[in-house]
C-alpha cells in the first residue's frame, strides 16, 4: 500500500516568514495529493490539493509543488500569520482508489 | 449546519464494553469514510462506503469492529469488547463521487474521541 512520509514533525517560524513542509510517497500510481489543516479539537480541513497532471498550484499565500519523478510534494506558506498555527497533513491517493494515505503531520507554530 | 456531524464527541468507557459512534455525512454525498487518528499521527483509513455498500475494509478493522450504512445516509461504527488500544479519535468523512476523476475532496467531521479505561 501507499506510504507517505512527512517532514519536519514540528516547525516554528516567525510571523511573516515562510514555512515549508515536505512529503514523499511510495506508490508511483498515486495521482492526487491534498493538504489538510487540523486545528485543536477539530477535524482536518482541506486547504489545497494538486493532481498529477500539474506541477504547481497556488492559492493566495499557499502553494504546493509536485515532483512525480522524485515522488515528493511540498507545501509552502508565505507571510505566515498566527492563525496559520495548526497541524498540517499531506496525503496521497491513487486513481480509482479514493481512500487517502496520510503523513504523520507537521505541527506549525507561528511566533508573533 | 450542513457539514459532517458525529456523535458523541467524547466517549469514556471501561474495557470490555461496547461503544457505537454515529456519522451523518453531507446530505448529497454518496461516499462515506471512517478513519482512526491516534495522538501525534495522521488519520488511518478504516473503511468506506459507496452509498450503502461497504467497499473496502482495512486490516486495522478487526472482527470487533463493524460499520454499517443501512440506507446510504448515516453510518454507525461499533466497537465490541473495547480494549485500551482502541483509545483514539474516530473521524468520519464524506465525499461526492461524480464518476472517474483524479481525486475528490473529503469533508471531515470533528471526530468522536474514545477513551477506554
Amino acid at each position: 500500500g501507499e506510504n507517505v512520509e512527512q517532514h519536519p514533525s514540528t516547525l516554528s517560524v516567525q510571523e511573516g516568514d515562510s514555512a515549508v513542509i515536505k512529503c514523499t510517497y511510495s506508490d508511483s500510481a498515486s495521482n492526487y495529493f491534498p493538504w489538510y489543516k487540523q486545528e485543536l479539537g477539530k477535524g482536518p480541513q482541506l486547504i489545497i490539493d494538486i493532481r498529477s497532471n500539474v506541477g504547481e498550484k497556488k492559492d493566495q499565500r499557499i502553494a504546493v509543488t509536485l515532483n512525480k519523478t522524485a515522488k515528493h510534494f511540498s507545501l509552502h506558506i508565505t507571510e505566515t500569520q498566527p492563525e496559520d498555527s495548526a497541524v498540517y497533513f499531506c496525503a496521497a491517493s491513487t486513481k480509482n482508489d479514493y481512500k487517502l494515505s496520510f503523513g504523520a503531520g507537521t505541527t506549525v507554530t507561528v511566533r508573533a | 449546519d450542513t457539514g459532517v456531524s458525529q456523535d458523541p464527541r467524547h466517549k469514556i468507557t471501561k474495557r470490555g464494553q461496547n461503544v457505537t459512534f454515529r456519522c451523518d455525512p453531507i446530505s448529497e454525498h454518496n461516499r462515506l469514510y471512517w478513519y482512526r487518528q491516534t495522538l501525534g499521527q495522521g488519520p488511518e483509513f478504516l473503511t468506506y462506503f459507496q452509498n450503502e455498500a461497504q467497499l473496502e475494509k482495512s486490516r486495522l478493522l478487526s472482527d470487533r469492529f463493524s460499520a454499517e450504512r443501512p440506507k446510504g445516509s448515516f453510518s454507525t461504527l461499533e466497537i465490541q469488547r473495547t480494549e485500551q488500544g482502541d483509545s483514539a479519535m474516530y473521524l468520519c468523512a464524506s465525499s461526492l463521487n461524480q464518476g472517474p476523476q483524479i481525486g475528490e475532496e473529503l469533508f471531515f467531521g470533528e471526530g468522536s474521541r474514545l477513551t477506554v479505561l
